[in-house]
C-alpha cells in the first residue's frame, strides 16, 4: 500500500507570494494533520481535519488555511509568505481522529527568499 | 500551556543501550508517544504509552510515569541505523486533536 504522499517535494517562493501544498493520506485514513518543522526543532501542529471538517488548529496566523476534500486528500495554503515560513511542511494521516499512530509523509521543503 | 523537554544530543556505542528522557509540563496530559526521524526523512511512529509502565516493541521500549511527569525511550542493542532524531509527543488533554512535540534528541551511534 502507498504511504502518505505530498507534493511538491521542494518549493522556492519569494516574500509576499502564496503557496499551496498537497497531501494524499493512506487509503482508508480519514484524518489529516499538518505540521511545520523548522530545522533543529520538532514538528509544530498547524491543523487537523477529519471527515472534511477542521478539528484542531495550532498557534498559527490566519495566513495559514487548509481544507480536506471528499477523497480525504488535503491542501495547506499559506498567504503573504514571510521569510520565517521557510520550513519542512509535514502531512500526517491516521485512521481516526484521536489515533495515536500518525503516519507522516516525506514533507514539502519550502524556502522563502 | 504544554512543553516537553528532551536532551538535545546523545552519543552511544554500537551494541550498547541508551535511554532518552522526556519530561513534560502541562496543565493536562493524555499519553506520550515517540517518533524517530532520520535526516531528510519523515517522522516514524515508534511507541505510545497511555498508562504508567513499560511498553516493549522489539529492541525499543518506552516508559511513562505520570506522577513524575516523565517518560523515556530505551533503545537496546544499538545499531548504526539507529542514528536519528527522536521526539516525544503528547496531547495536552483528552479529546484534544493537537499533538505537541519536544524539540528532539539527536542520537549518534558510533562504532
Amino acid at each position: 500500500d502507498a504511504g502518505v504522499t505530498q507534493s511538491p517535494t521542494h518549493l522556492i517562493k519569494t516574500r509576499g507570494q502564496h503557496v499551496t501544498l498537497r497531501c494524499s493520506p493512506i487509503s482508508g485514513h480519514k484524518s489529516v494533520s499538518w505540521y511545520q518543522q523548522v530545522l533543529g526543532q520538532g514538528p509544530q501542529f498547524i491543523f487537523q481535519y477529519y471527515e472534511k471538517e477542521e478539528r484542531g488548529r495550532g498557534n498559527f496566523p490566519d495566513r495559514f488555511s487548509a481544507r480536506q476534500f471528499p477523497n480525504y486528500s488535503s491542501e495547506l495554503n499559506v498567504n503573504a509568505l514571510l521569510l520565517g515560513d521557510s520550513a519542512l511542511y509535514l502531512c500526517a494521516s491516521s485512521l481516526a481522529q484521536l489515533q495515536e499512530t500518525q503516519y507522516f509523509g516525506p514533507g514539502t521543503r519550502l524556502l522563502v527568499l | 500551556g504544554q512543553s516537553l523537554e528532551q536532551p538535545s544530543e546523545v552519543t552511544a556505542v554500537e551494541g550498547a543501550i541508551v535511554q532518552i528522557n522526556c519530561t513534560y509540563q502541562t496543565s493536562g496530559f493524555y499519553g506520550l508517544s515517540w517518533y524517530q526521524q532520520h535526516d531528510g526523512g519523515a517522522p516514524t511512529f515508534l511507541s505510545y504509552n497511555a498508562l504508567d509502565g513499560l511498553e516493549e516493541t522489539g529492541r525499543f521500549s518506552s516508559f511513562l510515569s505520570r506522577s513524575d511527569s516523565y517518560g523515556y525511550l530505551l533503545l537496546q542493542e544499538l545499531q548504526m541505523k539507529d542514528s536519528a532524531s527522536y521526539f516525544c509527543a503528547a496531547r495536552p488533554r483528552a479529546g484534544s486533536y493537537q499533538l505537541t512535540f519536544g524539540k528532539g534528541t539527536k542520537l549518534s551511534v558510533i562504532p
